[in-house]
């Protein structure tokens, strides 16, 4: 089975210019949680989705980051404009939410880099 | 405010022998306690997990032990082996439907030959 796929895997960019990471979950998971992780702050949830529905996005830190699911194959996490405290490597992950465990399947995830 | 407190940062362990991490939580309503392991370049994979009604559950070399009325569990990784290391996490959450998982900040493991 095609575990939770990323794009792109590494990403630099400069300041200021806007940055799009995509994600397709498990085939069959109906949520969907962005994470950041850093040396500083370890494993932040940013947001998570529910059917394609936004739930919980009280962990995205300010307005210059915005999160869509389209459909249940794909998401994107948005930074726009992107500052250097901003680099970080960004995970999606799924599961199904009606597994009481929530075992999360992480992707490989993005790595950021702002300069 | 942290939930969920991981000790040590970082572990050097000679091989064959005992990787231990410490947490400690402080919600009680947190009623499932998932370790994580990651691989550099990878993410984070499911280890091993426990519920409160128990006080340990082993899986090959990997225990956790869980102390309800402490607030805290831990990792014990016996027979440690340099395929070992990698950064692992504690968890925690509340089972059932969404909740959200608080994950600790992680324990960089290097088992050395």
């Amino acid at each position: 089975d095609a575990g939770v796929i990323q794009s792109p895997r590494h990403e630099v960019t400069e300041m200021g210019q806007e940055v799009t990471l995509r994600c397709k979950p498990i085939s069959g998971h109906n949520s969907l949680f962005w994470y950041r992780q850093t040396m500083m702050r370890g494993l932040e949830l940013l947001i998570y989705f529910n059917n394609n529905v936004p739930i919980d996005d009280s962990g995205m830190p300010e307005d210059r980051f915005s999160a869509k699911m389209p459909n249940a194959s794909f998401s994107t996490l948005k930074i726009q404009p992107s500052e250097p405290r901003d680099s970080a490597v960004y995970f999606c992950a799924s599961n199904k939410i009606d597994r009481n465990t929530g075992e999360l399947f992480f992707g490989e995830g993005s790595r950021l880099t702002v300069l | 405010q942290q939930q969920v407190k991981q000790s040590p940062q970082s572990l050097i362990v000679q091989k064959g022998g005992i990787s231990i991490i410490n947490c400690a939580y402080e919600n009680t309503a947190f009623d499932y306690f998932p370790w994580y392991q990651q691989f550099p370049g990878k993410g984070p994979a499911l280890l091993i997990a426990i519920r409160p009604d128990v006080s340990e559950k082993k899986e090959g070399r990997f225990t956790i032990s869980f102390n309800k009325s402490a607030k805290q569990f831990s990792l014990h990784i016996m027979d440690s082996q340099p395929g070992d290391s990698a950064t692992y996490f504690c968890a925690a959450k509340v089972e059932g439907g969404y909740q959200k998982v608080t994950f600790g900040t992680g324990t960089k493991l290097q088992v050395i030959p």
